[in-house]
């Protein structure tokens, strides 16, 4: 079936040392790309998302970029912050009929030491 | 926060009881699911609704049946628990086409032994 892989599933970075996490999946269809953090005992937050007709988008510290020829996209943390530290979550919308529904990745656990 | 209230947020129940999730939502939006949260998983889709009794399958959905009798309510019952569904199940909400913009709820400790 439709997948979305991530990785790393663990991710250890100096704090203001920059962070990239990396998905890839596999319906080509897919036409909408967000990323979500989750701290911990919390549900997950939307922080950034980017659709297809674009290669990339920036909010201050956090960029998504998307490569669809390639089916892969990442999300790159600049200047981390030890408030960085969470698990981060892509997604990708897969088309289902005509509905379309978000299939996650396994996630990555980022962690910034002071 | 996106106005979602998920209750319980922690239960113990035994395997083969009936449980009920409730998910309330304030934001009167259309669409509402479901998700259950794993390690190693991610969060993976077990049903959903885009209107008042309209729900369907997602990619996990034995085991597990839903219900929306008002836009702002949705529920999820395990029929007869079993240990595997021990997980943090999360409600979601979007408002427009299905997938776009999810917010989700505080989330639902399920212990069962």
């Amino acid at each position: 079936g439709e997948n979305v892989e991530q990785h790393p599933s663990t991710l250890s970075v100096q704090e203001g040392d920059s962070a990239v996490i990396k998905c890839t999946y596999s319906d080509s269809a897919s036409n909408y790309f967000p990323w979500y953090k989750q701290e911990l005992g919390k549900g997950p937050q939307l922080i950034i998302d980017i659709r297809s007709n674009v290669g990339e988008k920036k909010d201050q510290r956090i960029a998504v970029t998307l490569n669809k020829t390639a089916k892969h996209f990442s999300l790159h943390i600049t200047e981390t912050q030890p408030e960085d530290s969470a698990v981060y979550f892509c997604a990708a919308k897969i088309s289902s009929g005509n509905t379309g529904k978000l299939i996650f990745g396994q996630g990555t656990t980022l962690q910034v030491k002071p | 926060d996106a106005g979602i209230t998920q209750s319980p947020r922690h239960k113990v129940t035994e395997t083969g009881t009936p449980v009920t999730l409730r998910c309330h939502q304030t934001e009167n939006h259309r669409y509402m699911y479901w998700y259950r949260q794993d390690p190693g998983h991610g969060l993976r889709l077990i049903h959903y609704s885009y209107g008042v009794k309209d729900t369907d399958k997602g990619e996990v959905s034995d085991g597990y049946s839903v219900s929306r009798s008002k836009t702002e309510d949705f529920l999820l019952t395990l029929e007869s628990a079993t240990s595997s569904q021990t997980s943090v199940y999360f409600c979601a909400i979007s408002e427009g086409s299905l997938g776009n913009t999810i917010y989700f709820g505080e989330g639902s400790w399920l212990t069962v032994v």
